[in-house]
């Protein structure tokens, strides 16, 4: 079974300019979420998407921040305009109902760097 | 204060050794845990659940106690491939259903 893929694998850009990631989950998996993993952390939820609808999007910084799954199936992840601040890994995870006790399942990463 | 808090070591133990980690947590609401391991530079992986009652995966024994709002991990006879970061995982309830994360405790074993 595929996994959780996510591209581009790694991205530089400068402050101010804009960037986007992209994840395509598990083939039948109606939930996807976008953490950030900052050096030395934890990764941090910031948005939850059930098929095409947000569930939970409380910690994306929206001034900056947006992200889409249209079809409910594939999703990218954008910044705009980037802050050096933004400089981490870019988790997209991905679980078949996103029920309780369920497992989630992540991508490999994108790695981003401002400068 | 945070809502997950681990111990980030690192901890440097032997081959052979035991080592045991724990985690608390703040909301008494919460409703599933997990420990994740991280391997460095590659994405987190399901280790194991943890039960109210406690469970074992081979040379990993996980504990929990609802009371006083902590997890625990025990590793016996640990190997070099065990080196890796722990995540403490917590699922809250009141509908999220996405995870929230310690900053991991780092585990270093030595030959």
């Amino acid at each position: 079974e595929a996994g959780v893929a996510q591209s581009p694998r790694y991205k530089i850009i400068e402050k101010r300019q804009s960037v986007a990631f992209w994840c395509n989950p598990i083939s039948g998996h109606a939930t996807l979420y976008w953490y950030q993993q900052i050096l030395g952390q934890g990764p941090k939820l910031l948005i939850q998407f059930q098929n095409n609808g947000v569930v939970d999007d409380s910690q994306l910084p929206k001034d900056r921040f947006s992200a889409e799954r249209l079809k409910g199936v594939d999703s990218t992840l954008k910044i705009q305009p980037a802050k050096l601040e933004d400089s981490a890994v870019y988790l997209c995870a991905s679980s078949y109902s996103g029920t309780a006790q369920e497992t989630q399942y992540f991508g490999p990463g994108t790695r981003l760097l401002v400068l | 204060r945070k809502e997950v808090e681990q111990d980030p070591g690192p901890f440097n133990v032997p081959e052979g050794a035991t080592v045991a980690f724990n985690c608390t947590y703040s909301n008494s609401a919460s409703q599933s845990f997990f420990w994740y391991r991280q391997d460095c530079r590659k994405e987190p992986k399901l280790l194991m659940s943890v039960y109210s009652s406690g469970n074992e995966d081979g040379r990993f024994t996980a504990q929990l106690n609802r009371a006083s709002q902590y997890i625990s991990l025990l590793i016996r006879d640990s190997k070099l491939s065990d080196s890796a970061t722990y995540l403490c995982v917590v699922r809250f309830r009141a509908g999220r259903r996405a995870l929230t994360f310690g900053s991991g405790t780092r585990l270093q074993v030595q030959p």
